[in-house]
Parts: C-alpha cells; structure tokens; sequence
C-alpha cells in the first residue's frame, strides 16, 4: 500500500520567512502533484512533477522531486499572508491519487 | 472554459436514506474520479473511469456505493442506506488524459451530511 507522509502537518510562519514542507512516499512513483485548498474550498492545482531532479517554480512556491529518495519539497520564499491555506502533496498509484495528510499553514503578520 | 462542476453543494440526509451526487467533468475530459474528504481519514480516492473501460472501484468503501458515467461525460455518485460515517466532502475531477503534463481538476464538492 502507498503511503504519503508530509510534515510538518501544521505551520506558522511570520512574513517574509523562508520554509520547506516536506513530502514522502513510499513505493516506486514518477508522478507527484501538489495542490492547495483554502477554506471551505476545493483542490487547485500548483505542481506536477513528472521526473526525477523536475523543478517547478510559480511566484513565491517551488517543488522538486527526487525520486530515487522518494522525496518532494515545497519551498516558501519570503511568506505573504496569501499564502495561507492547507498544501497537499499526492503520488499517482494506478491513475489514482494518493495524497498526504495536508500541510496547513498560516502566515501571520 | 468552465471548471468540474458538482450537485449538489450540500446534502443533509437521514441515516438509512439513499443519495445521488451528481458530477459534471470538464468538456472532452476523458478520465473522472471520486474522491472523499473526512477530518478523519483525509483525502480518500473512491473511483475512477477511463473512456469506455471498466472503472476501477478500488476505493469503494463498501458494497453501499457505487457509480456510473453516462456516455462518457456525466458521473453519479450513488451511496445506499446511507451512515453517519459517510458525512464528509465528495470531490470529484477530471483528467484529459493518461500522460504528459496534466493533471486532475477538482470539482468545488458535495458536502454530505447524514444526521
């Protein structure tokens, strides 16, 4: 059975840190996505990591993959408040998705 | 163009009740999926339809559920004589296709709530 683990499960951060959500798994996969919901809201999509040592950088977030240690990264550069919400990480299992538990992160002033 | 959409946003039920979700997929998307989301268990992946093959029903909690997709495009999500275990979130997406870049668009959801 694939497992996904992400921590931390909970952050606070103050404005213009830096900081990296981490994502495990635990079988064999080349495809990775991250996505974000806000409150009360559904899942948009931020990333989709196809192959090992992908890099993907949209504004303030970037994700890498590392396949061989079965590993994927969100990096937040110099926070803003807008980025508070919950991060998922989810790894492609026979055309499904299996998804970690969810980062929420607020980012406060 | 326009996004998944779902019908349902909210459904209230009576435990034993049957429900219906209804799920729209962006247009020309060939794969579809059910997921659910509970506090409990997080993100849980219920079903999924490729074109004209066999779902796959991997994900289905029990023999309450079950879905169909009417030529190739809509997606009904059935759960019989429901339980107040299944109060949770039911998303559904969709996909263009198997390979390449994309990726699963979500629905805004079904909240189920069985009392």
């Amino acid at each position: 059975e694939l497992k996904v683990e992400q921590n931390p499960l909970f952050l606070s951060m103050q404005e213009g840190k830096n900081y990296t959500i981490y994502c495990n798994y635990s079988t064999t996969s080349d495809r990775l996505y991250w996505y974000r919901q806000d409150p009360g809201k559904s899942l948009e999509s931020l990333f989709v990591l196809l192959s090992n040592g992908a890099v993907k950088q949209e504004g303030r977030l970037m994700a890498s993959l590392d396949t061989k240690a079965r590993l994927s990264t969100l990096h937040i550069t110099a926070a803003v408040h807008d980025l508070s919400a919950t991060y998922f990480c989810a790894v492609e299992s026979g055309y499904a998705l299996n998804f970690g538990k969810g980062t929420s992160l607020l980012v406060t002033p | 163009g326009a996004g998944v959409s779902q019908s349902p946003s909210n459904k209230v039920t009576e435990k034993g009740k049957d429900v219906e979700l209804r799920c729209d997929p962006i247009s020309g998307h060939t794969a579809l999926y059910w997921y659910r989301q509970s506090l409990g268990q997080g993100l849980e992946f219920l079903i999924y339809f490729q074109g004209n093959s066999a779902p796959d029903k991997s994900g289905l909690p029990s023999d309450r559920f079950s879905a169909e997709r009417t030529g190739g495009s809509v997606s009904t999500l059935t759960i019989q004589r429901t339980q107040q275990e299944d109060s949770a979130v039911y998303l559904c997406a969709s996909r263009e296709g198997l390979a390449g870049m994309d990726t699963q668009y979500f629905g805004p959801g079904t909240r189920l709530t069985v009392l």
